[in-house]
């Protein structure tokens, strides 16, 4: 079991790029979870999925899409990214709501 | 609105004292609350859970207590280790949603 895999670990974008922030878990858990960490800050709800095929919109979805067409996968894009998108992003997994297991992050900056 | 929030942002206990971590929550409707632990650089890891339905759960070094009646959450930690140094979030978990509080940072002086 490899848990949840954040891929990559680091980036630098420039302002107006777009990417994918890559999520994979493999303990078959039906909710998934995207969060973003400022310094000195809690975690924030981006989007969330209850299940393949769904998804909605957590605290913060601004700015950020996401797809849930596996029980593994659960990507999330930036279409045009922007300096206060700059944050760490974390991806988590939970077979029953209850007990997230997060990844080790995306540490993400946009000049 | 759904939100979790913290009394205090940073403690600083000696090594082998106890430490309490507080959180007030303000949704009425939630069910489920957890405590995470997230050590620099890494991602938030879970220490402890507790159902409404309970007062209080314990695990090893750590005992969560649920105060439904003022909505407040506490974590205590017993012989509080360097180990131990990290940021504590509460979270509470509405309809599946994880809504984390703003974390308080645990300093423990050798």
């Amino acid at each position: 079991n490899a848990g949840v895999t954040q891929t990559p670990k680091f980036q630098v974008l420039k302002t107006g790029q777009s990417m994918t922030l890559q999520c994979a878990q493999d303990m078959n858990h039906e909710y998934m979870s995207w969060y973003r960490q400022d310094p000195g800050m809690g975690l924030r709800l981006i989007h969330y999925s209850v299940g393949a095929g769904i998804t909605d919109q957590g605290e913060v979805p601004n700015g950020y899409n996401v797809s849930r067409s596996t029980t593994e996968d659960f990507p999330l894009r930036l279409l045009s990214a922007a300096p206060s998108q700059t944050s760490v992003y974390f991806c988590a997994s939970s077979y029953n709501r209850e007990g997230y297991t997060f990844g080790s992050g995306t540490r993400l900056t946009v000049v | 609105g759904e939100s979790v929030g913290l009394h205090l942002p940073t403690l600083s206990v000696q090594e082998g004292d106890n430490s309490i971590i507080n959180c007030a929550y303000s949704n009425s409707a939630s069910d489920y609350f957890i405590w995470y632990k997230q050590e620099s650089g890494k991602g938030p890891q879970f220490i402890i859970d507790i159902r409404s339905n309970m007062d209080k759960r314990q695990g090893q070094r750590v005992t969560v207590l649920l105060n439904k009646t003022v909505k407040h959450l506490s974590l205590q930690i017993a012989a509080t280790q360097p180990g131990d140094s990290a940021v504590y979030f509460c979270a509470e978990n509405p309809s599946g949603k994880l809504i984390f509080g703003q974390g308080t940072e645990l300093s423990v002086k050798p």
